[in-house]
């Protein structure tokens, strides 16, 4: 089975743009999350999706949103850039929803210029 | 709140020796699950270890175990005859309704 694919794998922006992330999921898993990894916080939970539905949600401002689609691919937006927002990006998949066992992807690594 | 502490930011071990990783958490479920990834230069989050809190028993995968300590919250990973392969950054999580991770420790292998 393939793993949890992210694309792009590298993403330069400049502060106010938007950039969109995309994930799959393993084939078969409907859950997929979404984690901000930044030097000064750490891990974080973004949210999580599952039948194309957010269901569960962190601490972040409305400028993170994301969406899923039928096929449980997801993606994810940053809306307004900050220079903040500088982070790897990871998403993990599981079969359903709020389940522990989270397989993750490569991730993104975004840079705000 | 759930939280999780890892007060070790580096740790050293050389070659075939044990280390331990320390992590302390805190919530107030009674139904939950620890874990410890490792985070290569590669970046790729990998699954070290799990632990169902509800089991006394202790989690074991080859080289890496842990002892649980349910009363006192506390979930360390021991590794045994260490390896070059295994410098990383180790993370230590929780899980109820979603994974909070530590700060990471990141352990250093000498040859």
């Amino acid at each position: 089975k393939a793993g949890v694919t992210q694309t792009p794998r590298y993403l330069i922006k400049t502060r106010g743009q938007q950039v969109t992330l995309s994930c799959s999921p393993i084939s078969g898993h409907r859950s997929v999350s979404w984690y901000q990894q930044t030097p000064g916080q750490g891990l974080q939970f973004l949210f999580e999706y599952f039948s194309e539905t957010q269901r569960n949600k962190g601490n972040f401002p409305g400028r993170f949103s994301g969406r899923q689609f039928s096929n449980s691919r997801s993606e994810m937006n940053v809306s307004t850039l900050e220079l903040g927002d500088s982070a790897l990006y990871l998403c993990a998949s599981s079969l359903v929803i709020r389940d522990n066992e989270q397989f993750f992807g490569p991730g993104t690594r975004l840079t705000v210029l | 709140a759930q939280t999780v502490t890892q007060s070790q930011p580096e740790m050293s071990v050389q070659e075939a020796e044990t280390v331990t990783l320390s992590c302390t958490y805190d919530t107030s479920e009674s139904d939950y699950y620890l874990f410890w990834y490792k985070q290569p230069p590669s970046r790729q989050m990998i699954l070290v270890i799990r632990q169902e809190a509800y089991k006394q028993q202790n989690a074991t995968e080859n080289r890496f175990s842990v002892n649980f300590q349910k009363a006192a919250k506390s979930f360390s990973l021991k590794i045994s005859d260490s390896q070059l392969g295994d410098a990383a950054m180790y993370f230590c999580a929780s899980f109820v309704d979603d994974m909070r991770f530590g700060a990471g420790t990141r352990l250093t292998v000498k040859p």
